[in-house]
């Protein structure tokens, strides 16, 4: 079965960590680009970060630059998110997805949703 | 990384065509290639719809087309069915390997 599962969301308060994970089954993995795109309660979809299919190449959008890593694991099948510094405007449905081409995702997760709140 | 413009909402009826643009930059839309739409019903994941400005992915109808022109991208939607209501995001490679997503489009079919 094809899917990404995202994981590791959940309430945190605003200064504190988190990592998400995302793991891949019954789709290629390791040849592919993978971003985080997350979506604020009843907003729009927001570009997060984005890492090469070796791991070599990431970027960040300019409002989690400092703060977020991206990094992935292909022996394990897993892309992760660590969050740190975390504020209420990081409060979002954190989804994972594969980049088919050019940043079209052809495969993406069912979001985990991160609440920063104290 | 200023999110592309995309008008709110758009409607049609069942049978006719639609036509939802992206606007950007030449730093974003107009200098690549590399624009695709999402389409994403409420409270589910988006699905890729087009990539590459026009290329449509394996499953997808052919009823959904993509164009660009100068700085504008352009879903077009045709023969509106009840299942295309949902809301449509445009997104396009910018620079140095990064990314930007449009404003987002309600689609509501009359």
């Amino acid at each position: 079965q094809v899917q990404l599962v995202e994981s590791g969301g959940g309430v945190v308060q605003p200064g504190r960590s988190l990592r998400l994970s995302c793991a891949a089954s019954g789709i290629s993995f390791s040849n592919y680009a993978m971003h985080w795109v997350r979506q604020a309660p009843g907003k729009g979809l927001e570009w997060v970060s984005v890492i090469s299919y070796d791991g070599n190449i990431k970027n960040y959008a300019d409002s989690v630059k400092g703060r977020f890593t991206i990094s992935r694991d292909n022996s394990k099948n897993t892309l992760y998110l660590q969050m740190n510094s975390l504020r209420p405007e990081d409060t979002a449905v954190y989804f994972c997805a594969r980049d088919h081409s050019g940043g079209g995702c052809d495969y993406w997760g069912q979001g985990t949703l991160v609440t920063v709140s104290s | 990384q200023s999110a592309l413009t995309q008008p709110a909402s758009v409607s049609g009826s069942p049978g006719q065509s639609i036509t939802i643009s992206c606007t950007g930059t030449s730093s974003d839309v107009g200098g690549y290639d590399y624009v695709s739409w999402y389409q994403q019903h409420p409270g589910k994941a988006p699905k890729l719809m087009i990539y590459d400005v026009s290329n449509r992915p394996s499953g997808v109808s052919n009823r959904f087309s993509g164009s660009k022109s100068g700085n504008t991208a352009s879903l077009t939607i045709s023969g509106l069915q009840a299942e295309d209501e949902a809301d449509y995001y445009c997104t396009s490679y910018t620079s140095s390997f990064s990314y930007v997503f449009g404003t987002g489009t309600k689609v509501t079919v009359l």
